[in-house]
């Protein structure tokens, strides 16, 4: 799998949209960016993937670099509930998914 | 379409014993991931089953084991239980398409 890197921990306000960065300079070509978030003591749930293109879903975007190296999850109008672990993971599909450490998000009111 | 269960949902045991733990995918997917995750170390791959074959195996002694039946239900043992192995144990089962994961709710474990 490739190493990705998430700052550790991130603020946001309510309502504002909350941008959460992952660098993944090293992604091979068949690898795919997949973003997980975990509440607490919950299973992690899946937001979004993507390979190439930029994706959209009803709860997150994904925009990827033309580079592949980096990408950013994008929670539009971030609430409450949204406060949570996420992590970003680049991997294939039939090979294992690795998490790292992934961003602590805090949603304040 | 039902989730993926995970039984039991808690449990204790004491060091030296051993445990099995089960966990039923949802109903097509033929992959069922198991991850470790304890407070100090984050989630850790376990191991992975296809079709009833472990394909994939992380870093843990072999203690750890599992294995997957032909209905694509899989179990995970640990024998001779440590203290270190008190965690929450996640079962994952996945789209072969998209390679997305879905976890179930875990099995906590706490050894005494």
């Amino acid at each position: 799998d490739a190493k990705t890197t998430q700052p550790p921990s991130m603020d946001c306000a309510e309502g504002r949209a909350a941008n959460l960065p992952c660098n993944h300079s090293t992604i091979s070509g068949n690898e795919y960016v997949y973003w997980y978030r975990q509440i607490h003591s919950q299973g992690p749930q899946y937001i979004i993937h993507g390979l190439k293109n930029n994706e959209t879903n009803e709860m997150a975007s994904l925009i990827i670099t033309e580079d592949r190296k980096s990408s950013t999850l994008i929670l539009p109008h971030a609430t409450l509930r949204d406060t949570a672990v996420y992590y970003c993971i680049a991997g294939s599909n039939d090979y294992k998914l690795s998490f790292g450490a992934g961003t602590t998000v805090t949603v304040r009111a | 379409k039902a989730g993926v269960t995970q039984t039991p949902r808690y449990l204790i045991k004491t060091r030296g014993q051993q445990v099995t733990l089960s966990c039923s995918p949802i109903s097509g997917h033929r992959s069922v991931s198991w991850y470790q995750q304890t407070p100090g170390q984050g989630l850790q791959f376990l191991f992975e089953y296809f079709s009833e074959t472990q394909r994939n195996k992380g870093n843990f002694p072999g203690r750890f084991s599992g294995r997957q039946f032909s209905n694509s239900r899989s179990e995970m043992n640990v024998s001779t239980l440590e203290l270190g192995d008190s965690a929450l144990y996640l079962c994952a089962s996945r789209d072969s398409d998209t390679g997305e994961l879905f976890f179930g709710e875990g099995s906590r474990l706490t050894v005494l």
